[in-house]
């Protein structure tokens, strides 16, 4: 059974920074590759970043580039991501999520989410 | 950036057929893909590229693809049909390897 477990979430001053990590079972985890979602309270899904399964391809959204580094230890079958700078409108619950790997690109769609981490940024 | 169109509201009555655009230039040379979230759960893959259906979700789900439109259609819509659904894709270079529509509230009258 697929299992994506987040944790490092909770409440930090602006300005501040955070690390969340995601500890993957359940599959060969260094075969896929792992993405960072979030969702604003009462808003929609928002893609924060990709990682390919060897760290080969890594990609930001606009609102994050520069501030989130996205990384994996495919030894460890986690993944991280470090949030600096971070501002009241990163307040979010943080999804863990896998790509599905089903059409051999590297980036397809996700088949699995973790349950989610809220981050609340506030003073 | 790049940016995926979604209604943000759908009303049907039960037993009636919903359908749920989504429009973006990339449509036309990149997959498109649907989840329905559920108040409180994570998204649910509901098509993956642009038609087909995981073995999990019933028929009354499918997808359809015409240019830079993609739309879901659910048949025989029930009262556990109403959530959220999201269509989600890519932009043609790769640069945006996911994004997603604002979402429609599907509603079950």
């Amino acid at each position: 059974e697929v299992q994506l477990v987040e944790s490092g979430g909770g409440l930090v001053k602006p300005g501040g920074s955070l690390t969340l990590s995601c500890a993957a079972s359940g599959f060969t985890f260094s075969d896929y590759s792992m993405n960072w979602v979030r969702q604003a309270p009462g808003k929609g899904l928002e893609w924060v970043s990709s990682i390919s399964s060897l760290s080969g391809y890594i990609y930001y959204a606009d609102s994050v580039k520069g501030r989130f580094t996205i990384s994996r230890d495919n030894a460890k079958n986690s993944l991280y991501l470090q949030m600096n700078s971070l501002r009241a409108e990163d307040t979010a619950v943080y999804y863990c999520a896998k790509m599905s790997g089903v059409t051999g690109s590297w980036y397809d769609f996700i088949d699995f989410w973790g349950q989610g981490n809220l981050v609340t940024v506030s003073s | 950036s790049y940016e995926l169109t979604q209604p943000p509201s759908v009303s049907v009555s039960p037993g009636q057929t919903a359908k749920i655009f989504c429009s973006g230039d990339a449509l036309s040379n990149q997959f498109a893909y649907w989840y329905q979230q559920r108040p409180g759960q994570a998204p649910l893959v509901l098509i993956y590229q642009d038609t087909k259906r995981p073995s999990e979700i019933p028929e009354r789900f499918s997808g359809s693809s015409s240019g830079t439109t993609v739309t879901l259609t659910i048949s025989e819509v029930r009262a556990e049909d109403e959530a959220v659904y999201y269509c989600q894709s890519a932009d043609s270079t790769g640069t945006y390897p996911v994004v997603f529509g604002g979402g429609t509230k599907l509603t079950v009258l």
